[in-house]
């Protein structure tokens, strides 16, 4: 079966723009949650939507938002870049919001570099 | 507060070598804990996952084990290849209101043909 895919795999961006990052889970997979690496913090939890409701969130600045949809597609959004949001978005789903007995599977990510 | 620590930070290792990474956490009321292996600029590849409930699980060559009392678990990787390199992720799950995967630092593996 077909696994978590990300889009867009590259991103460049000015500072000041906004950028929307696209996770599709996989079929049947109700939980998607969305995480930021970088060299110096390392993976980052950002949020995570269950049947379309945000059920957690991370320590980031109000920028960072997201959404999900009734088939489960979720899409965050980052406005207002800034140069310190370069890095790797990760998109992980799961069965449930527990991480389930198959735990998550995640996507390649999206690679964002503010300019 | 919840941390995730990971010994050693890298290893460099000849092919054919057993080996074993390291991963502490600081709350043992873990739900479940899950290896990952990254690849240079990759997503991430579940290893294997364990559930509170469980003391190891093996796939092919790897093995992990978990010790809830102690905060600790391992990831034991046998007859190492080439193929192997790459950093290894440890990432604890808790349920509840801290609904969310807490990563280590990583382990950055070199095996040397």
């Amino acid at each position: 079966k077909a696994g978590v895919t990300q889009t867009p795999r590259y991103l460049i961006k000015t500072r000041g723009q906004q950028v929307t990052l696209s996770c599709s889970p996989i079929s049947g997979h109700r939980s998607v949650s969305w995480y930021q690496q970088t060299p110096g913090q390392g993976l980052q939890f950002l949020f995570e939507y269950f049947s379309e409701t945000q059920r957690n969130k991370g320590n980031f600045p109000g920028r960072f938002s997201g959404r999900q949809f009734s088939n489960s597609r979720s899409e965050m959004n980052v406005s207002t870049l800034e140069l310190g949001d370069s890095a790797l978005y990760l998109c992980a789903s799961s069965l449930d919001t527990t991480g389930g007995t198959y735990g998550y599977t995640f996507g390649s990510g999206t690679r964002l570099t503010v300019v | 507060k919840q941390e995730v620590t990971q010994i050693p930070a890298a290893l460099s290792v000849p092919e054919g070598e057993n080996l074993v990474l390291n991963c502490s956490f600081t709350d043992s009321a873990i739900y479940n804990l899950q290896w990952f292996r990254q690849d240079p600029g990759k997503g991430l590849t579940s290893l294997l996952l364990i559930q509170s409930s469980q003391r190891e699980q093996t796939s092919g060559r790897l093995n992990a084990s978990l010790d809830k009392s102690s905060g600790r678990s391992t990831l034991y990787i046998a007859a190492s290849q080439p193929g192997d390199s790459a950093t290894y992720l440890c990432a604890v799950h808790y349920g509840g209101a801290t609904n969310k995967l807490i990563f280590g630092t990583g382990t950055l593996l070199a095996v040397q043909p």
